[in-house]
């Protein structure tokens, strides 16, 4: 069975500085690795994902997540913080035992203070 | 492109009730999912599909009912509302490829009482 942690429900950080929100994962094959941001009453919006190739994968709005399969983590990060950032992320995975279909993370809120 | 519209955004339901959430969208997707969000729990697939009229059960199918008539509308019924149910539900999409991401709409917020 899949499934995905996300060991923090909150991130805090001052804008300008570095912004990490960390996943971890457990799959049976090999994993399909998104990232969602959610706004306040809206909908999941995509950030980015990684299928295979390059660990680094460059998403949108500046956000960019490295894939470690040693240690089956997919953490989510951004050199420089904006308050404009501040949201709740959530980490998925698929993979083939599961008919591809998303396990979704619990969520990590992010806060960026001015 | 208005994407995934769901429909209403908000409701309230007395214990007993029934009611259907609409999900439509317009980006000829297979593939359209019902989850549900409750807090610090992430989002729990409760049916999807993979085309019209073909639907299969999620994580948490009880109590809830799917069809698939057309390609662009998915709506989910909720036969005997109960408290359990009060959550807020997110309807997606895809296209059948299963390296693409989701497309979200924004919600229904609903509340059994």
């Amino acid at each position: 069975a899949q499934s995905v942690a996300q060991p923090e429900d909150q991130v805090n950080v001052a804008e300008g500085n570095p912004l990490t929100v960390k996943c971890t994962y457990s799959v049976s094959g090999n994993p399909y690795l998104f990232w969602y941001v959610q706004y306040p009453n809206r909908g999941l919006q995509f950030l980015l994902k990684y299928i295979t190739g390059d660990n680094l994968v460059k998403g949108s709005y500046g956000f960019e997540a490295e894939f470690n399969k040693s240690q089956t983590s997919f953490h989510l990060k951004k050199p420089s913080a904006l308050v404009s950032d501040s949201a709740l992320y959530f980490c998925a995975v698929s993979d083939r035992s599961n008919d591809y279909k998303l396990s979704f993370g619990a969520g990590t809120t992010v806060t960026v203070r001015a | 492109n208005a994407g995934v519209t769901q429909t209403p955004k908000f409701r309230i339901l007395k214990i007993g009730q029934s009611m259907t959430l609409q999900c439509a969208q317009d980006m000829n997707h297979n593939y359209m999912y019902w989850y549900r969000q409750d807090p610090g729990m992430g989002l729990k697939l409760i049916y999807y599909s993979v085309g019209a009229g073909i639907t299969d059960k999620g994580e948490v199918p009880n109590g809830y009912n799917v069809s698939r008539s057309t390609t662009e509308d998915f709506p989910l019924r909720l036969e005997l509302a109960a408290p359990s149910q009060t959550s807020v539900y997110f309807c997606a999409s895809s296209p059948p490829q299963e390296n693409q991401p989701q497309h979200f709409g924004d919600g229904t917020r609903l509340s059994i009482l």
